[in-house]
């Protein structure tokens, strides 16, 4: 059972530039939150995702977007780059929505590094 | 902005040794309380969800309590093995949101 995946492992932009960050959530899962942990830092939520709907939104600028698929797969949309936005940015999937009470199972993340 | 505090920031012990480190959390309003291993270049991994005051979880050598009326959480390992060498990460749920809020981790080093 494949766990959760997230494609690209690493990515370069330039300042200004746009970026899309692709996960497959864990086999049954159908949510998908998205983290952004930057350095020394915690993970903070960005958002979560359930039936092709953002649920749930943490205190990021319209800049980030994302979207889920029918499979329940979700992209993470960041636009209009700052240097600000290098971090590793986290998928996790979980069974429902429940951020709170739910265990959620991350992915290895991507590193956006932004020039 | 929720304030969810670690320490130590870091720990180096050596194989055999027991050790704890806290997370400490607004003691009001909590909803749950995880314990994530994130071991480097994986994925953190789920280790406990506490949700009642006095809680204690244990998986293995790894155990949790949980006092949420002072708002701390103790992690505890027993005969550390170079294996539970992690960033240890708890995250905080509570104070009128769902949303978890993450401490900055405990960076654990076991030396042979």
């Amino acid at each position: 059972d494949a766990g959760v995946t997230q494609s690209p492992t690493h990515l370069i932009k330039t300042r200004g530039q746009q970026v899309t960050l692709r996960c497959s959530p864990k086999s049954g899962h159908d949510t998908v939150s998205w983290y952004q942990q930057a350095l020394g830092q915690g993970p903070q939520f960005i958002f979560q995702y359930y039936e092709e709907e953002e649920r749930q939104r943490g205190n990021f600028p319209d800049r980030f977007s994302g979207h889920q698929f029918p499979n329940y797969s979700s992209e993470l949309n960041v636009n209009a780059l700052l240097l600000g936005d290098s971090a590793l940015y986290l998928c996790a999937s979980s069974p429902g929505t429940r951020l709170a009470k739910n265990i959620q199972y991350f992915g290895a993340g991507t590193r956006l590094s932004v020039l | 902005i929720l304030n969810v505090e670690q320490s130590p920031q870091s720990l180096h012990v050596q194989e055999g040794d027991s050790t704890n480190f806290t997370c400490s959390f607004p003691s009001s309003n909590f909803y749950a309380l995880h314990w994530y291993r994130w071991e480097t270049a994986k994925s953190p991994e789920a280790l406990f969800v506490m949700t009642l005051n006095g809680d204690e979880k244990k998986k293995g050598r790894i155990s949790a309590t949980l006092n949420t009326k002072e708002g701390y959480s103790y992690l505890y390992i027993k005969g550390s093995q170079p294996e539970d060498s992690a960033t240890y990460l708890c995250a905080f749920s509570g104070g009128g949101s769902y949303i978890p809020t993450f401490g900055r981790g405990t960076s654990l080093i076991v030396h042979p």
